[in-house]
């Protein structure tokens, strides 16, 4: 069993400055970890994933996440943001032996300008 | 390639009433779901399947019934519907192999009164 903490639900932030959303993770197995994004009054789609190998990962949009296995986090960071990353960001984590992955419960991203 | 697609978008049922939310894919994928999506609280898996003729219950399954007569179709069936499934549904599909993304549609926002 897996299970998926997002560490803050909200993270309101200025346009073009830097930004962290923080996610922690546990499981019994092996994982890999993802990150989703979704825009107002739309599914979910894809950021970025982690599967093996380098534990800097780049995604779409400018974001990228690192995995670090001793702290079991995978944070997902951006440089400077813009108004059109305002969102909801969720991270989830699959098993490596199972179809099914579990979300956590979101961060609101606001960039204000 | 339409993706995932769900209909209807949007309704409001009276408690008590049944309905058929449904979801189609052209991606040829083995694996779909269905999730609710309450304020705050991510997403719930309800109901899952790895393939035609195939389901399985998620984490919160009590009030729903699914089907997968095809590889392409999953309907997601509320009998007697209940004020506490108010929510916004998300169909999703993904590959068998573990180290893929799951691909969402765009939702139905229910609300029963």
């Amino acid at each position: 069993a897996q299970s998926v903490t997002q560490l803050d639900s909200q993270v309101p932030v200025f346009e073009e400055a830097p930004v962290e959303l923080r996610c922690n993770y546990s499981s019994s197995v092996s994982v890999y970890l993802f990150w989703y994004v979704q825009y107002p009054n739309q599914g979910l789609q894809l950021l970025l994933k982690y599967l093996s190998g380098s534990t800097l990962v780049k995604g779409i949009n400018g974001f990228e996440a690192e995995f670090n296995k001793s702290q079991t986090s995978f944070h997902l960071r951006k440089p400077s943001v813009h108004i059109s990353d305002t969102a909801e960001y969720f991270c989830a984590v699959k098993g490596t032996n199972a179809g099914k992955s579990t979300f956590g419960d979101g961060t609101t991203l606001t960039v204000k300008p | 390639n339409a993706g995932v697609t769900q209909t209807p978008k949007f309704r409001i049922l009276k408690i008590g009433q049944s309905m058929t939310l449904q979801c189609t894919q052209d991606m040829n994928h083995n694996y779909m779901y269905w999730y609710r999506q309450d304020p705050g609280m991510g997403l719930k898996l309800i109901y899952y399947s790895v393939g035609a003729g195939i389901t399985d219950k998620g984490e919160v399954p009590n009030g729903y019934n699914v089907s997968r007569s095809t590889t392409e179709d999953f309907p997601l069936r509320l009998e007697l519907a209940a004020p506490s499934q108010t929510s916004v549904y998300f169909c999703a599909s993904s590959l068998r192999d573990t180290n893929t993304e799951a691909f969402f549609g765009q939702g139905t926002r229910l609300t029963v009164v």
